[in-house]
């Protein structure tokens, strides 16, 4: 059983910098697991943020960003927004399966 | 503009069925993937599987695998999960999520529909 580890949970100030990472139980994350990154707020659908690791949507804040840091996938949010505070989720690519990262609740305070 | 629209909420008894209807619009329908994701109530968000609207082939996940089914009716754009043999584990909010190939790859999750709830309870 594969599974994708993400921090439970983060706080960052207003204007400020945080970085979310998801792991792969099965080694390093590369650019071969396609990573995507999605945001959802309570009640509402997800929200597409970052796909194949770096790439952005169009509708994307340039305050979001994608790579890979240390054998993981990564989410940086710089300049971070009240309206940032949210669930984060990843997903990775196995080869015809995907599995979710457990999420990360990142709070703005 | 790109819409996925969800059929509504669902209340079912254990052992009944249900069918999630998925109704794509603003783009040529079998031009991409369609995933379908699961959230329990509190929990994260679980992939569950996607169909090639080209093809009309399923690939399920694992765990989700007998009781659940996905099919299209590419007429009107639609895509559809069906669960049979429902549990009250089932009891969850069910999104679609269209995907965009590359080769045989899904490589993005773009759009998502509203999600439908569906509550399994006697």
């Amino acid at each position: 059983q594969t599974v994708v580890t993400q921090e439970p949970s983060l706080t960052v100030s207003p204007g400020g910098t945080v970085t979310l990472t998801c792991a792969s139980s099965t080694g390093a994350v590369t650019s071969g697991y396609y990573p995507n990154w999605f945001q959802q707020k309570p009640g509402q659908a997800p929200r597409a943020l970052i796909y194949s690791t770096s790439k952005k949507h169009s509708w994307t804040p340039a305050r979001f960003s994608g790579s890979l840091l240390g054998g993981k996938a990564a989410l940086t949010l710089s300049g971070v927004q009240p309206e940032d505070e949210a669930e984060y989720y990843c997903l990775l690519y196995y080869g015809g399966a995907r599995v979710f990262g457990g999420g990360t609740k990142l709070t703005v305070l | 503009q790109v819409q996925l629209v969800q059929s509504g909420s669902e209340l079912k008894e254990p052992g009944a069925s249900v069918k999630v209807s998925c109704k794509a619009s603003g783009y040529t329908f079998t031009d991409f993937a369609m995933n379908w994701v699961r959230q329990a109530p509190g929990q994260g968000l679980e992939w569950m599987g996607w169909i090639n609207t080209s093809t009309g082939n399923p690939t399920y996940a694992q765990g989700f695998t007998g009781r659940f089914v996905f099919s299209l009716d590419t007429s009107v754009s639609t895509a559809y999960l069906q669960i049979s043999s429902l549990k009250a584990e089932d009891t969850a909010v069910y999104y679609c999520a269209r995907g965009v190939l590359s080769g045989v790859v899904i490589i993005r999750y773009d759009y998502w529909g509203q999600g439908t709830l569906v509550t399994v309870s006697s």
